[in-house]
């Protein structure tokens, strides 16, 4: 079973900060996403990555195989990007999820 | 750009009544799934739908649930006789290709309340 874990659980930012999200899960994985979820609940994929790093435009996303961890990054965080922020990993033919993270960016 | 619709949007049923969700995925996705997520909970699997047959089932997928690609189009999740705990926000979601290599494209829900 793979457990994946995400912290925090709750994030508050002022308009422009750097944003780090972290997620860690326990067992060998082909792939991680990070997934973002809107307070009317839809889910939109952000990136999905086996290693190394991804960037689109102002999110940036990293995984670190070996320590079985990956960040999400938002650089100049503006009000719009909050959003429930979800990791999930493929582990056979599904997708484990974290409980996410709730980001609020403030003006 | 093509996107995955989910009706109804929210549905309504009292306990012990069988519930159809609907879900019509991206065409040329092959592999399809339904998760759901109880409210303040996180998502969880429910089923993943390869070549018309399920390739995978959580525990929470038992025999009230069923899954059906009847027509090439629509993908359907079918709970028989629904309990209370079953009231949660259902996604469907398709990918083109294996899990392993691909994104997942969800559909905006159905939230499915029963009482």
């Amino acid at each position: 079973k793979n457990e994946v874990e995400q912290s925090p659980q709750n994030l508050t930012a002022q308009e422009g900060e750097f944003i780090t999200i972290n997620c860690s899960y326990s067992v060998g994985i082909s792939a991680l996403h990070w997934l973002q979820q809107h307070p009317g609940g839809g889910i939109v994929s952000l990136f999905m990555l086996s290693s190394g790093k991804k960037k689109h435009g102002r999110l940036i996303a990293t995984i670190n195989i070996q320590e079985k961890h990956s960040s999400l990054h938002i650089t100049a965080s503006h009000p719009r990007d909050s959003a429930v922020y979800i990791c999930a990993v493929t582990w056979g033919d599904k997708l484990i999820f974290g409980t996410g993270t709730r980001l609020q960016v403030f003006p | 750009e093509p996107e995955v619709t989910q009706t109804p949007s929210h549905q309504v049923t009292q306990m012990g009544q069988e519930v159809i969700l609907h879900c019509v995925p991206i065409s040329n996705h092959l592999y399809f799934y339904w998760y759901r997520q109880i409210l303040g909970q996180k998502v969880e699997f429910l089923v993943s739908f390869y070549n018309n047959e399920i390739s995978e089932k959580s525990e929470i997928f038992d025999d009230q649930f069923s899954v059906e690609r009847p027509d090439g189009s629509n993908f359907t999740l079918k709970i028989r006789s629904t309990k209370l705990e079953d009231s949660a926000m259902y996604f469907c979601a398709g990918s083109s290709g294996t899990p392993s290599y691909n994104e997942q494209f969800f559909g905006p829900g159905t939230r499915l309340t029963v009482l």
